[in-house]
């Protein structure tokens, strides 16, 4: 089976950075999702991990360590619209499907 | 491109009533998912087509859900009789790439309240 952890909560202040972790346990690993939802909303795709490091993609960056099951999201320059649940998924290339964590609750307070 | 299209946004049943949700993938794309999101929790999958062929359906409570995807488009999800437990959001999502491996990209969900 597969084990996603993620802290269910966070709270940081805008214009912050704020480190959202995901640690997993898979076999059949073959890359690491992150998606943002915002309440009532679909989720949307924000970065996809295959190789370990990091990815920068403007205030977002997305951290790999294959070797311990361990990624993280990192957001910059916090805005108040990023307030969000951030999702962790796992794309598993045996099932051929990616499965989800519960997500982390993002507030962003002034 | 269009996006994933799905219906109706809201509904609400009894339970034991019928119900039943429509999705419609983005152009192209072969895969198709079913997820529910329950209040608090990620998405879960229910079930996977590729084109019109089931891949995965091991979540799916097949003495209640039923799923098809008959011309390999659009997908239409059925409950009956619901519970209680039912009440989700229930997102379909598709892919380009088999399995997924390019990301999803989600409808805007269809959020079912049992009562």
């Amino acid at each position: 089976g597969q084990n996603i952890d993620q802290p269910t909560e966070m709270t940081a202040t805008e214009g912050a950075i704020v480190q959202i972790n995901c640690t997993y346990q898979t076999s059949g690993f073959n890359g690491l999702f992150w998606y943002q939802q915002h309440a009532g909303e679909a989720p949307t795709f924000l970065s996809y991990n295959v190789l370990d490091g990091l990815e920068e993609k403007g205030r977002f960056s997305s951290f790999l360590s294959r070797s311990k099951g361990y990624s993280y999201l990192l957001l910059k320059e916090l805005q108040m619209k990023d307030s969000a649940s951030y999702l962790c998924a796992v794309y598993n290339t045996n099932a051929g499907k990616s499965t989800f964590g519960d997500g982390t609750t993002l507030t962003v307070k002034p | 491109e269009a996006g994933v299209a799905q219906s109706p946004r809201y509904k609400i049943i009894e339970k034991r009533q019928s119900v039943a949700f429509w999705c419609n993938p983005i152009s192209g794309h072969a895969t198709l998912y079913w997820y529910q999101q329950i209040l608090g929790q990620g998405p879960k999958l229910l079930i996977q087509f590729q084109n019109n062929g089931v891949v995965d359906d091991s979540q799916l409570p097949k003495d209640r859900f039923s799923a098809e995807r008959l011309k390999g488009v659009d997908s239409t999800l059925k409950i009956q009789p619901a519970k209680l437990e039912d009440s989700a959001v229930y997102l379909c999502a598709s892919s380009a790439r088999t399995g997924g491996a390019d990301g999803y990209t989600f409808g805007s969900g269809t959020r079912l309240t049992v009562v």
